[in-house]
């Protein structure tokens, strides 16, 4: 079964607010990567956490990792119009390189 | 310093054709990953590669896909027979070992088969 399952939102906030996304993986993993899709684009990549981190900040976004739950979540503070875009997350079981995509989480940032 | 170059970027195929997406990974880079995505969905793993050989094709589909990256030259995704279903996004992505963590993912090609 696919690892990293989004809460299947889509959000829709105003410019200069926070967004919050969640992300649910079923077995161990090595690390979890969070993307970033802009429509019809290809992926970004824009932070990794390891299993044995608990919070990564990178600018204006902030990961963490409870492993215990099997669970991660991605905020991004002050929202831009440009954040815009399909957010994904991403596991790496040990052993492997695969990464195991969720289904994506669309964020709509109203200017 | 080119990213992960892919090509095309759109094809259009009719049933029963054959399609190849090439995949140029970024220069020092000698893993290639390949993955599907649907319309609304995620992406899913299909393959990965190093030079001439297939490290783990655990998600391609027994029939009519391959994938090589030979030595010299991009990796070449090549499905025969296309039906409708194929119709997806093909992205490849490049790492330069095993085992670094981060893959850098091209624009992808949208294929669609009329």
């Amino acid at each position: 079964s696919q690892q990293g399952e989004e809460d299947p939102q889509a959000l829709s906030i105003q410019e200069g607010e926070n967004a919050t996304m969640n992300c649910s993986y079923k077995t161990s993993i090595n690390n979890l990567q969070w993307y970033r899709q802009n429509s019809g684009r290809g992926l970004v990549h824009l932070i990794l956490i390891r299993s044995n981190e608990r919070e990564k900040h990178s600018g204006r976004l902030r990961v963490t990792l409870d492993t215990s739950k099997k669970s991660s979540s991605l905020l991004i503070t002050a929202s831009r119009a440009a954040d815009t875009a399909s957010y994904f997350c991403a596991t790496v079981p040990y052993g492997n390189n695969r990464l195991a995509f969720g289904k994506g989480n669309q964020v709509v940032v109203i200017p | 310093n080119a990213g992960v170059m892919q090509n095309p970027r759109h094809l259009v195929r009719r049933r029963g054709q054959e399609a190849r997406l090439r995949c140029s990974p970024m220069k020092g880079h000698s893993h290639v990953y390949w993955y599907r995505q649907l319309p609304e969905e995620g992406l899913k793993f299909m393959v990965y590669l190093q030079k001439e050989n297939i490290i783990d094709e655990s998600g391609m589909p027994k029939e009519r896909f391959s994938a090589e990256f030979p030595k010299e030259g991009p990796s070449i995704l090549r499905i025969q027979q296309v039906v409708r279903g194929d119709s997806a996004a093909y992205f490849c992505a490049s790492s330069s070992t095993s085992t670094q963590e981060t893959q850098y993912f091209g624009p992808g090609t949208r294929l669609l088969v009329l």
